[in-house]
């Protein structure tokens, strides 16, 4: 069964700091991959998605992800984050003619002034 | 544009009644989902529909139902509320299963 593991559960860096959030996943296609993020009291809001390509994927405000095959992973990074950043975010794994997608339990982060 | 509307944002709810969240989207997407939200799990899909008049089960159904009457509604039920039921609900909907979900702001219930 096709599964997405977020291995940090919180994560807490230094504003100012690089941010790594693992995301591995298990599937066999080739697949579809999301990163999300949820801040405090909201829903749901799409960072970056990849389908195909560039296994470097850029995404909305200063977020990136890189896709290896060969390590199953989808990490996302940030080069310097922003006390705004806090939040918790969610890797999802989708496919071609999949009836839904299936989302990692999570990591929050916390940003240390 | 307001995408995934949610209905109602919070209610208390006593054990034993029963209520309808209702979600709405205005984007004319075929799929729609529900999912309840509690700490430390993540999201759990209820339910989920692939197209007006279908429904299946997700991982956590039970005390749930759920209606897609319409394209744009889904109506996610709970007949007779249980404390357990605590959660936050979350819809989503996208145009293709596999493709991004679009989600809406989250419905807080408290069942006492």
């Amino acid at each position: 069964a096709q599964s997405v593991t977020q291995p940090d559960i919180h994560i807490t860096v230094s504003e100012g700091a690089s941010l790594e959030l693992r995301c591995n996943y298990s599937y066999g296609a080739t697949p579809y991959l999301f990163w999300y993020v949820q801040s405090p009291g909201q829903g749901l809001q799409l960072l970056l998605k990849y389908f195909s390509g560039d296994t470097l994927v850029q995404g909305i405000k200063g977020f990136e992800a890189e896709f290896k095959r060969s390590q199953s992973s989808f990490n996302l990074r940030k080069p310097s984050v922003h006390w705004s950043d806090a939040a918790e975010y969610f890797c999802a794994v989708g496919y071609s003619s999949a009836s839904k997608i299936i989302f990692g339990s999570g990591t929050r982060l916390s940003i240390r002034p | 544009n307001a995408g995934v509307t949610q209905t109602p944002k919070f209610r208390v709810l006593k054990t034993g009644q029963s209520m309808t969240l209702l979600c709405a989207q205005d984007m004319n997407h075929e799929y729609m989902y529900w999912y309840r939200q509690d700490p430390g799990m993540g999201l759990r899909l209820i339910h989920y529909s692939v197209g007006e008049g279908t429904t299946a089960k997700g991982e956590v159904p039970d005390g749930y139902n759920v209606s897609r009457l319409k394209k744009q509604n889904f109506l996610l039920g709970l007949e007779s509320a249980a404390p357990s039921q605590t959660s936050v609900y979350f819809c989503a909907s996208t145009v293709d299963g596999g493709q991004p979900q679009h989600f809406g702001d989250g419905t807080r219930l408290s069942i006492l």
